[in-house]
């Protein structure tokens, strides 16, 4: 089942615009993880928040993270027409015996139009 | 740094037919995962390999998926019978070991049509 829920499911900007993009997510976790994918490069790994952190950034990308309200949210500032994909939330929980699999959102789907 | 391949990119079959893919991980990376992603869903765990045992295979359909990693490196995930329902992009992802705040490092996907 999926665990996170993202929103908006699409979203489309002006270049040189920032794009902000939540999620939601049922359970408790260990770590919030965003991806993003596109058709030229798959899946990628962007950014990852330990359950003990509020906030993080890695570039243009800043994340932060809600424990108490059980969501998170992605910002790219200054979007450029290559951040055209789909985001994906994934939550990893550590169950013991070494299974830590991601449960992913359903995603957005974020259009740069230049 | 080689990422992880996957063979085929594509497959085309009937309902009822059996199909295989391969995955081979990055090098030196001990954990590899199996995930299902249908048409505008984020990706779902089939099965997690720890070097060639299984730790996670509780949303695999056993009755038709099976899953092996004989020698702790490539891995093959094979469907038979397929379903219409199959119709998805196999992922293959790696870490270099499990356990939390690990990357998982994901290959370009096999996209299978059931027909």
């Amino acid at each position: 089942s999926q665990q996170g829920e993202e929103d908006p499911q699409a979203l489309s900007i002006q270049e040189g615009e920032n794009a902000t993009m939540n999620c939601s997510y049922k359970t408790s976790i260990n770590n919030l993880q965003w991806y993003r994918q596109n058709s030229g490069r798959g899946l990628v790994h962007l950014i990852l928040i330990r359950s003990n952190e509020r906030e993080k950034h890695s570039g243009r990308l800043r994340v932060t993270l809600d424990t108490s309200k059980k969501s998170s949210s992605l910002l790219i500032t200054a979007s450029r027409a290559a951040d055209t994909a789909s985001y994906f939330c994934a939550t990893a929980k550590y169950s013991g015996g070494g299974a830590d699999g991601l449960t992913f959102g359903k995603g957005t789907h974020l259009i740069i139009q230049p | 740094e080689a990422g992880v391949a996957q063979s085929p990119r594509y497959k085309i079959i009937e309902k009822r037919q059996s199909v295989a893919f391969w995955c081979n991980p990055i090098s030196g990376h001990a954990t590899l995962y199996w995930y299902q992603q249908i048409l505008g869903q984020g990706p779902k765990l089939l099965i997690q390999f720890q070097n060639n045992g299984v730790v996670d295979d509780s949303q695999l359909p056993k009755d038709r998926f099976s899953a092996e990693r004989l020698k702790g490196v490539d891995s093959t995930l094979k469907i038979q019978p397929a379903k219409l329902e199959d119709s998805a992009v196999y992922l293959c992802a790696s870490s270099l070991s499990g356990g939390i705040n690990n990357e998982q490092f994901f290959g370009p996907g096999t996209r299978l049509t059931v027909l």
